[in-house]
């Protein structure tokens, strides 16, 4: 049973767009999100979190939102840039920062096309 | 640079063969955790410890699986008679507030 869920396997975005990324879960125990990008042949790297105290946390180009009612999450990247082309997983824990172990989606490949 | 390593980064084994794998955190990682990722999923937990001590281990790790700390420090990943099925990649993370994944270790049976 897939308690993270990221229902697009891919998406196409042109250079300067938008870049809308999904997840949903299922465990109304998560309370703390997490989004990672991972390169071919490179391990997964860190991006950006969200506690569910918060509906929205923002670095740079990247934001995320959380919807904890519809237990959805998502990552807006503005400007979408070609090296953004990646994979991303989405990622959940319990226990807020303090969290012992975290669960993956299947990820969403992102295309960014020049 | 993650502050993690890990070595083999491929390895290629026919089945009923044993592989370890290893992984060499920096110091400030006190958690360490072993995922695995198969073609079109997610990094899936395997188990992780805190200093020397394993806290917790899935399902996923059968008892062909062993995973070690000795020392609190460097940590190895054993699986016994490998199976086709155990082709993944591999991989081990440090915490220091986020995980901090290594490169992986891809491991293929054939």
């Amino acid at each position: 049973d897939q308690q993270v869920k990221q229902n697009s396997p891919s998406l196409s975005v042109q250079e300067g767009r938008i870049s809308i990324l999904n997840c949903d879960y299922t465990n109304s125990m998560f309370d703390y999100f997490l989004w990672y990008k991972k390169y071919p042949a490179e391990g997964p790297t860190f991006l950006i979190s969200i506690s569910s105290i918060k509906d929205k946390n923002e670095d740079g180009r990247f934001t995320v939102f959380l919807n904890k009612s519809a237990k959805h999450l998502s990552l807006h990247i503005v400007p979408s840039q070609p090296g953004d082309s990646a994979v991303y997983f989405c990622a959940a824990s319990v226990g807020g920062t303090s969290y012992d172990k975290v669960i993956f989606g299947p990820g969403t490949s992102l295309s960014v096309i020049p | 640079d993650t502050g993690v390593s890990q070595d083999p980064r491929h390895k290629i084994t026919k089945r009923g063969q044993n592989v370890t794998f290893r992984c060499d955190p920096i110091s400030e990682h006190n958690r360490l955790y072993w995922y695995r990722q198969t073609l079109g999923q997610g990094p899936e937990f395997l188990t992780y410890f805190q200093n020397e001590a394993q806290l917790e281990k899935s399902r996923l790790l059968s008892d062909r699986f062993s995973a070690e700390r000795p020392k609190g420090s460097f940590s190895t990943l054993e699986i016994q008679r490998t199976e086709q099925g155990d082709s993944a990649m591999y991989l081990c993370a440090g915490h220091t507030g986020e995980l901090f994944f290594g490169e992986g270790s891809r491991l293929t049976v054939l």
